[in-house]
């Protein structure tokens, strides 16, 4: 079957840094997406990774290790705002649509 | 920018009423879609559509049906609405001719069937 994981929920401090992972089990990959979903709003594209590596983004970096079927996305100089559910989601080999989504990752940032 | 709009944020229905949620975009994107989204699970696809007039079953289409007569515009529809269809619903579209394709949401239509 096809499958992503990440953690339910994190916590972490205003000015840290954390990391989100994010695995996955697919029948084909063509690409890996990070999304932020702030509580009552919609889901917005952070990032996109196709080829392994990190990729870079003003505070926001998302890693990409097919081999290992593995993405984290890693949050510097944490503030408040960056409160939110952090989803990942996959693009099968086989389509060119259809995204295959974890249950995603809800970060709590305290002061 | 995208601008992905649903028609309602909240809504409230009976068991067994046809509901109709709408859903339009303004980038003249070709691929549409629409998710239900429940706490603990991630985003399940209803539907999707690639162009107009075409339409493609995704995960859960069971008890749903779409309709799409216009590029911007994508309809979903609750036969008769039961209660395990209360939830949040997504709609989000994509340019197909895009390397990368990502989907741009709506905020989201937060459905209760009573």
């Amino acid at each position: 079957g096809q499958n992503i994981d990440q953690p339910t929920e994190m916590t972490a401090t205003e000015g840290a840094i954390v990391q989100i992972n994010c695995t996955y089990q697919t029948s084909g990959f063509n690409g890996l997406f990070w999304y932020q979903q702030h509580a009552g709003e919609a889901p917005t594209f952070l990032s996109y990774n196709v080829l392994d590596g990190l990729e870079e983004k003003g505070r926001f970096s998302s890693f990409l290790s097919r081999s290992k079927g593995y993405s984290y996305l890693l949050l510097k100089e944490l503030q408040m705002k960056d409160s939110a559910s952090y989803l990942c989601a996959v693009r099968g080999r086989d389509s060119n649509y259809q995204l295959i989504w974890g249950a995603g990752t809800k970060l709590i940032i305290k002061p | 920018d995208v601008k992905v709009t649903q028609s309602s944020r909240y809504l409230v229905k009976r068991t067994g009423e046809k509901v109709f949620l709408e859903c339009v975009q303004d980038m003249d994107h070709e691929n549409m879609f629409w998710y239900r989204q429940d706490p603990g699970l991630g985003l399940r696809l209803i539907y999707f559509s690639y162009d107009v007039k075409m339409k493609e079953k995704g995960d859960i289409p069971e008890g749903y049906s779409v309709s799409r007569e216009k590029k911007e515009r994508f309809s979903l529809i609750l036969e008769s609405a039961s209660t395990n269809q209360t939830s949040m619903y997504l709609c989000a579209s994509s340019d197909r001719s895009r390397v990368i394709r990502a989907q741009h949401f709506g905020d989201g239509t937060r459905l209760s069937i009573l």
